[in-house]
């Protein structure tokens, strides 16, 4: 039973327009919320975080929107770049276990130019 | 100057063999991991040290035993390979702070296991 889950397994968005990638989590104990950008033979890299007191975190081109409610989080990239094409994985986990990150099944985005 | 690195970056054997997958990072971090990245692509943690440590133990297979040595160097070991172990294999590292919230994991590039 998946808690946290992508649904859309690939996005494809024009370059300079905006990318919205979503993911919703099922396990009411996540606190902590992080996406991580992953390129093809290299590993995963942190992007951007948000805590469950919060419900947006911008960091320059990214924006990280938290719907508790809803249990539900996306992740909205603008503009769109063409390195920014890779596969994205959600992430949460718990405050009293922080570093047991639980990942989605990942969103690969595609950048044209 | 690789941050998280690991060897071999393939690795091709056959059932019931033994294998070790090595990691080492050099940034001084105190907390490293495993995760295996299945076929459905999901990863998933499948242990964490924490000064040499064991942390995080999930429910995996007894033929798997993490050893870490030291801090820099978390190596996992495989008995008795079977078809379904077939994953990309990822190490990653992070520094124990006291702070809510997970600890930013810097990811090694992942090694791919095929059992034939």
């Amino acid at each position: 039973d998946q808690q946290v889950k992508q649904n859309s397994p690939s996005l494809s968005v024009q370059e300079g327009r905006i990318s919205i990638l979503n993911c919703d989590y099922t396990n009411s104990m996540f606190d902590y919320f992080l996406w991580y950008k992953k390129y093809p033979a290299e590993g995963p890299t942190f992007l951007i975080s948000i805590s469950s007191i919060k419900d947006k975190n911008e960091d320059g081109r990214f924006t990280v929107f938290l719907n508790k409610s809803a249990k539900h989080l996306s992740l909205h990239i603008v503009p769109s770049q063409p390195g920014d094409s890779a596969v994205y994985f959600c992430a949460a986990s718990p405050s009293n276990a922080g570093n047991m990150l639980t990942f989605g099944g990942g969103t690969r985005l595609m950048v044209k130019p | 100057d690789t941050a998280v690195s690991q060897t071999p970056k393939y690795l091709v054997t056959q059932m019931g063999n033994d294998k070790s997958i090595k990691c080492e990072q050099n940034l001084g971090h105190d907390t490293m991991y495993w995760y295996k990245q299945d076929s459905k692509k999901f990863l998933k943690i499948m242990f964490s040290y924490n000064n040499k440590e064991l942390i995080i133990n999930e429910t995996v297979p007894n033929r798997f035993s993490p050893k870490s040595p030291d801090k820099a160097h978390l190596n996992l070991h495989i008995n008795s390979l079977e078809l379904g172990d077939s994953a990309v294999y990822f190490c990653a590292s992070s520094q124990w702070t006291w702070r809510l919230g997970p600890d930013e994991q810097y990811f090694g590039p992942g090694t791919r296991l095929t059992v034939t």
